[in-house]
This record gives C-alpha cells, sequence and structure tokens, in this order.
C-alpha cells in the first residue's frame, strides 16, 4: 500500500529558528509531491510543487528537496516567523489521479 | 478569481436526512476532488472525477455518491447521513497531473 507519513505531528520552535519538517514515503515511483499549508479552519494552500525529476523547489523562506531513492522529502523554513504557524502536510502523486496525503506536521513559532 | 468554492460552510443533520454539497472551480480544471479530513486520519479520498463524464471511487466511498454535472461543477450527496459521516469535507482541482491542486475552504458537517 502507498502511504505518506509525517513525523513529528507538533513541533514547537522559537522565533527566528530555521526548521526542518519531515515527510516520508513508501514508494519510490512517484510522479511528484506538494507541500501544503493549512490554517486552522480553512482549506490547503498549496506551497511547493516538486516533479519527480526535480531535487527542490523554493519559494521565498521556503525549500523543499525530494530524495526519491529514500522516498523522502523536506520542507526547509528560513527564519522562521509567527505567521508560519500552521499545519504542514505534504502529498504524493504515485502515478495516477490521485495524491495521497499525510497527517501533516502542526507547527507553532514561538514568539 | 475566485477559485474553487463549496457551499455550504457549515451543515448540521439529523441521522437519515440527506443532502448534497456543492462545488464549483472557475480555473477550466479537468480533474475534481472531494476529500473528507478526519483528527489524525489526515486527508482521505471520497470521489474523484478524471474529466468531464466520469467519476471514481476514491479510498473511502461508501455512503456517498457523485455528480460531475458540467466541468466546472462537481457535488457529493449523503443519501442517508450517519454519525460517522460528521467531518470537514473539502473539494478541489486541478488542470493537469504536474500541476498544484487548488482546495475550497471546507464544509463542516455534523450528523447527530
Amino acid at each position: 500500500k502507498q502511504e505518506v507519513t509525517q513525523i513529528p505531528a507538533a513541533l514547537s520552535v522559537p522565533e527566528g529558528e530555521n526548521l526542518v519538517l519531515n515527510c516520508s514515503f513508501t514508494d519510490s515511483a512517484i510522479y511528484n509531491l506538494q507541500w501544503f499549508r493549512q490554517d486552522p479552519g480553512k482549506g490547503l494552500t498549496s506551497l511547493l510543487l516538486i516533479q519527480s525529476s526535480q531535487r527542490e523547489q523554493t519559494s521565498g523562506r521556503l525549500n523543499a528537496s525530494l530524495d526519491k531513492s529514500s522516498g523522502r522529502s523536506t520542507l526547509y523554513i528560513a527564519a522562521s516567523q509567527p505567521g508560519d504557524s500552521a499545519t504542514y502536510l505534504c502529498a504524493v502523486n504515485f502515478g495516477n489521479e490521485k495524491l495521497t496525503f499525510g497527517t501533516g506536521t502542526r507547527l507553532t513559532i514561538i514568539p | 478569481n475566485a477559485g474553487v468554492t463549496q457551499t455550504p460552510k457549515f451543515q448540521v443533520l439529523k441521522t437519515g436526512q440527506s443532502m448534497t454539497l456543492q462545488c464549483a472551480q472557475d480555473m477550466n480544471h479537468n480533474s475534481m476532488y472531494w476529500y473528507r479530513q478526519d483528527p489524525g486520519m489526515g486527508l482521505r479520498l471520497i470521489y474523484y472525477s478524471a474529466s468531464e463524464g466520469t467519476t471514481d471511487k476514491g479510498e473511502v466511498p461508501n455512503g456517498y455518491n457523485v455528480s460531475r454535472l458540467n466541468k466546472r461543477e462537481f457535488s457529493l450527496r449523503l443519501e442517508s447521513a450517519a454519525p460517522s459521516q460528521t467531518s470537514v469535507y473539502f473539494c478541489a482541482s486541478i488542470g493537469y497531473l504536474g500541476e498544484k491542486l487548488f482546495f475550497g475552504s471546507g464544509t463542516q458537517l455534523s450528523v447527530l
């Protein structure tokens, strides 16, 4: 079964620190991977999309990497701010029409 | 540009009642999806439509039906609501497989 795992489920970090969120998946034959942000009571917003042929994508203070051979992706957030507090989810497309989601990491940035 | 619009935002049903959740996108996307989100279980796919006129079951289709009315609209129907269907429901759409997925703001459904 194709599965996506995110550990830890929750993370608290002081403001200003750099941090890394983890995502692992069971099948290396992926089509692409997306990182999403979800604020409480809101929908999901796509942050970064990495195609299977890419190693990383960057947007502002965010950098996502992809290592298919080890079944891992990381989301790096530089110089964290209180506004970064949210739940971050990764989703993998294993080559069909559907995305498989991890359960997310709830991030709290402490001022 | 509204993106993906879901209605209603909140709904309370009694066991056995029926209702339809509406979803519309204005991005000319081909594929549309219905997910449910439950604490500790992440997002689970209920049904999806890869193109106008087609629908397929996802991971948790039991108790639901869908209709892809046209390219813009994809509705989810609960024929006889059960307490186990209490959840937050999200509609999403995508143009092509290699593009970003766009979500609606969700429907909070409680079944008493």
